[in-house]
């Protein structure tokens, strides 16, 4: 299996609190990237970065910000949690060039009551 | 832009019976594309990817997958199913550029497979 931990594993909050979901891998790999699951939608991208300190908006990244500061490490934060990013939260890496793949972790269920 | 449809939302088959996923897609560069498979509570498992090599594609645990470019296609079999093929199959797509794997996916498939 890819060396990717997510934490926590679950969490519970309160609309308007902030929240950190944390990606560590141990690939070194350079890209690292941020799903949310919902039902009907599949996964959609959150965020992802392509280097240390290098970051980019995906599909539905209002209300998110990220951060990189190192290769391992890649956090998703929501500054004001609202009941409908209630989700499972995922963090895929790929090594990127051609004919890579990605790979994921086990995802964060995030509960915003 | 890209998209992906997945056809049928819940897909039911027989133990020992044909399994058929539908996927197409929508891509304005040539595309990678790829099923994954996900278990419950669990995450995203590679089944097979397509990367412009060989059309029909062979994966892990009896999969396989051919891209058709004149159906826009990438459909997912499997001849024989088993008890342990009961997950949710995502088809998703990629932009041939090189710069990363972005993914965009379809809405999953839910596999149910009877005795």
């Amino acid at each position: 299996d890819a060396g990717i931990t997510q934490s926590p594993r679950h969490k519970v909050t309160e609309t308007g609190t902030p929240v950190t979901l944390r990606c560590h891998q141990t690939e070194n790999h350079r890209y690292m990237y941020w799903y949310r699951q919902d039902p009907g939608h599949g996964l959609r991208l959150i965020h992802y970065s392509y280097g240390v300190k290098d970051t980019d908006k995906g599909e539905v990244s209002d209300g998110y910000s990220v951060s990189r500061s190192k290769t391992e490490d890649f956090l998703l934060t929501l500054e004001s949690a609202t009941s409908s990013q209630t989700s499972v939260y995922f963090c895929a890496i790929s090594g990127g060039g051609l004919n890579t793949e990605a790979f994921f972790g086990q995802g964060t269920r995030l509960t915003v009551v | 832009a890209q998209s992906v449809t997945q056809l049928g939302s819940h897909v039911s088959v027989s133990e020992g019976a044909l399994v058929l996923l539908r996927c197409n897609y929508s891509s304005s560069v040539p595309p990678y594309l790829f099923w994954y498979v996900q278990y419950p509570n669990q995450g995203l498992q590679l089944l097979l990817k397509y990367t412009s090599a060989a059309t029909l594609v062979k994966g892990i645990n009896g999969f396989e997958a051919e891209f058709k470019k004149s159906e826009t296609s990438f459909h997912l079999t499997k001849p024989s199913a088993h008890m342990s093929d009961a997950a949710e199959y995502f088809c998703a797509v990629s932009p041939y550029t090189g710069g990363g794997n972005k993914l965009t996916f379809g809405t999953g498939t839910q596999l149910k497979v009877e005795l």
